[in-house]
């Protein structure tokens, strides 16, 4: 299994541009989840899915869209980048009946 | 909403010392999780606890889910260089739905 991955791993992006952060997993996870993590903040919850068809903002999901189009796939869109965005995102699935979640490697975005 | 608060924000140890951290809440969990971030890494999941007052180890770490369920604590025994990372606390949402995660504790340690 690869588990959990993101693309890109690196990312500049121009303000107002749009681009989409992708996050698959091969686990059959119904739960999956996007964090921005900024320094001394923590990981702060974007939005998140329980399932096929189903997401619901986190904490922090201004400037954010994600659908669940498949069990598989759980694309984070930003439509106007923002500086503020400038962060890493981290996408993470867990199995249905247990907390215990597992993390993609990360895509660091820088927008100028 | 749910908050997580961990202390100490970072940590500065020498070698084969023993380390404690802990996570409180003003809310009540019925599940701690522990993680470790490595630098450019993802988080990685370390120990889980699911009833109160449980202990459980991992080699090294050990971890406490609080009496009250509003604190947990994790501990690291005879710190090592690749010990080096940022851990947090984690619980689930009040709907269950997802994790939050507390801003972390930053372990470093030198040889």
């Amino acid at each position: 299994n690869a588990g959990v991955t993101q693309t890109p791993k690196f990312q500049v992006l121009k303000t107002g541009q749009s681009m989409t952060l992708q996050c698959a997993q091969d686990m059959n996870h119904e739960y999956m989840s996007w964090y921005r993590q900024d320094p001394g903040m923590g990981l702060r919850l974007i939005h998140y899915s329980v399932g096929a068809g189903i997401t619901d903002q986190g904490e922090v999901p201004n400037g954010y869209n994600v659908s669940r189009s498949t069990t598989e796939d759980f694309p984070l869109r930003l439509l106007s980048a923002a500086p503020s965005q400038t962060s890493v995102y981290f996408c993470a699935s867990r199995q249905s009946g247990t907390y215990e979640q597992y993390f993609g490697p990360g895509t660091r975005l820088t927008v100028t | 909403g749910q908050q997580l608060n961990q202390s100490p924000q970072s940590m500065f140890i020498q070698e084969g010392e023993d380390v404690s951290m802990n996570c409180t809440s003003s809310s009540i969990f019925n599940t701690w999780l522990w993680y470790k971030q490595d630098p450019g890494e993802g988080p990685v999941l370390l120990i889980a606890l699911y009833k109160a007052g449980e202990l459980t180890s991992n080699g090294r770490l050990t971890a406490q889910f609080g009496i009250t369920r509003k604190d947990s604590f994790l501990n690291i025994s005879a710190s090592i260089p690749s010990d080096v990372g940022i851990y947090f606390c984690a619980g689930p949402n009040q709907a269950g739905t997802a994790l939050i995660f507390g801003k972390g504790t930053t372990l470093s340690v030198s040889s």
